[in-house]
């Protein structure tokens, strides 16, 4: 596609509940980020797939979180029993790599809202 | 040390004046910089990029880069009030993950 393309845009859910959030990256972008931002907030970084594997899952705050990455585009982020704390904007980036200027050039998607109540 | 610090705003500015933001890094091994824009309520978008030591310079926008001490700067010129944003510096840590700034909030008044 055009852009980074996330979904729901905004989600709102019962404590305890899971939750499915989903980004489809740029076609051709082999990385795959996503970030959480509370309000006024910095970005956290949660986990970065290269391809279908994620090298790095260090940012992920607890296991009640997972993501995966199928046919090396489509990522979803599941939340498992949801807590308050985990209301964020959540954002989803990609990025083509290698050694060209221009790589690692991440562009983001419009975030999924997500509020626990 | 976290490791991407950047300057505490909020930073103000009059229009017309240069704007400084200034961030660090922990990781001696990084060699890509960058600088995003981030908007009320919108997602970051890239502003500039930086591989090399020295300036790199896009109309308005000059980045810096000085690897030795760890150090890159973005610098607006002739800043206006559209320049009024968050602004987070990025760099890639080990392993190709980008890590972020807290970000510095700039205000740019009429």
């Amino acid at each position: 596609g055009a852009g980074v393309s996330q979904s729901p845009s905004n989600k709102v859910t019962e404590k305890g509940k899971d939750v499915e959030l989903r980004c489809d990256p740029i076609s051709g972008h082999t990385a795959l980020y996503w970030y959480r931002q509370s309000l006024g907030q910095g970005l956290e970084f949660l986990i970065y797939f290269q391809g279908n594997s994620a090298p790095d899952k260090s940012g992920l705050p607890s296991d009640r979180f997972s993501a995966e990455r199928t046919g090396g585009s489509v990522s979803t982020l599941t939340i498992q029993r949801t807590q308050q704390e985990d209301s964020a904007v959540y954002l989803c980036a990609s990025s083509f790599s290698g050694g060209a200027e221009g790589a690692n050039v991440l562009t983001f998607g419009a975030g999924s809202r997500l509020t626990v109540l | 040390q976290k490791e991407v610090e950047q300057n505490s705003g909020p930073l103000s500015v009059p229009e017309g004046a240069i704007a400084s933001l200034n961030c660090t890094y922990s990781d001696r091994g990084s060699q890509s910089f960058f600088w995003y824009r981030q908007y009320s309520g919108k997602s970051p978008e890239l502003i500039m990029s930086i591989y090399s030591n020295g300036d790199k310079e896009d109309g308005r926008f000059t980045a810096q880069l000085n690897k030795a001490s760890q150090y890159v700067s973005l610098l607006i010129r002739d800043s206006q009030p559209s320049d009024s944003a968050t602004y987070l510096c990025a760099v890639e840590t080990s392993g190709s993950r980008l890590t972020f700034g807290e970000g510095t909030q700039l205000t740019v008044n009429p």
